[in-house]
């Protein structure tokens, strides 16, 4: 079956750096783009980034622009979420999650979501 | 930035009734509207997309309806596994895809 599988997650400093990844498995995954998504208590869901099923096109939430990048590589069917600057208010659970339409059509909701890793951004 | 206002904040509803929840979104959104629901300790999932789709393998007791800027989601006979958080989410406007803050549905 369709399977968004995230690791990376884990503590770290203010100013530090982490690279969340995101294993996919059931699909043809170099067809579809990914999103990752977080989600805090006091802030909800909140969308961080998009990358195409290509990788040629990246998408950014305002809060993390230039200091968050989303790769992919295909041959791994793998996605990564590298976090430079990283700030308290970046604690957050993070998922991946595919896109639900297809190469150059994308649809912007998300289906299937992964379990999730938390990042704890904390001195 | 679109911003979605999800009524009520908790909702209390017995078993087998209908339950209806609200989004409202601060410009249109035609119907590039989903709506997702959360168990604890788990991730959202994917109900309805395009405001009124229900998703693959969705109960039809699980329904949305709206377009522009008013939106609802209705559960039509409330069975035990349902109460949990609802979000609904759009992706008309975008970046950012925004979602709402929730509507929390508890057994009464």
């Amino acid at each position: 079956q369709v399977q968004m599988v995230e690791s990376g997650g884990g503590v770290v400093q203010p100013g530090g750096s982490l690279r969340l990844s995101c294993a996919a498995s059931g699909f043809t995954f170099s067809y579809h783009g990914v999103h990752w998504v977080r989600q805090t208590p006091g802030k909800g869901l909140q969308w961080v980034a998009f990358i195409r099923y290509d990788g040629d096109n990246k998408y950014y939430a305002d809060s993390v622009k230039g200091r968050f990048t989303i790769s992919r590589d295909n041959s791994k069917n793998t996605v990564y979420l590298q976090m430079n600057s990283l700030r308290t208010e970046d604690t957050a659970w993070y998922y991946c999650a595919k896109d639900d339409g297809y190469m150059s059509s994308w649809y912007n909701w998300f289906d299937p979501w992964g379990q999730g890793t938390l990042v704890i951004v904390s001195s | 930035e679109i911003v979605l206002t999800q009524s009520p904040a908790t909702l209390s509803v017995s078993p087998g009734e209908r339950a209806t929840l609200s989004c409202r979104a601060s410009q249109s959104v035609s119907n590039n509207l989903a709506w997702y629901q959360q168990k604890p300790g788990q991730a959202p999932r994917l109900l309805i997309y395009y405001a009124s789709t229900r998703a693959t393998g969705i109960a039809a007791r699980f329904s949305g309806s709206g377009s522009g800027t008013e939106f609802t989601l209705t559960i039509s006979s409330l069975q035990s596994e349902d109460f949990a958080v609802y979000y609904c989410q759009q992706y008309n406007n975008w970046p950012p895809i925004t979602f709402g803050q929730g509507t929390r549905l508890e057994i009464k």
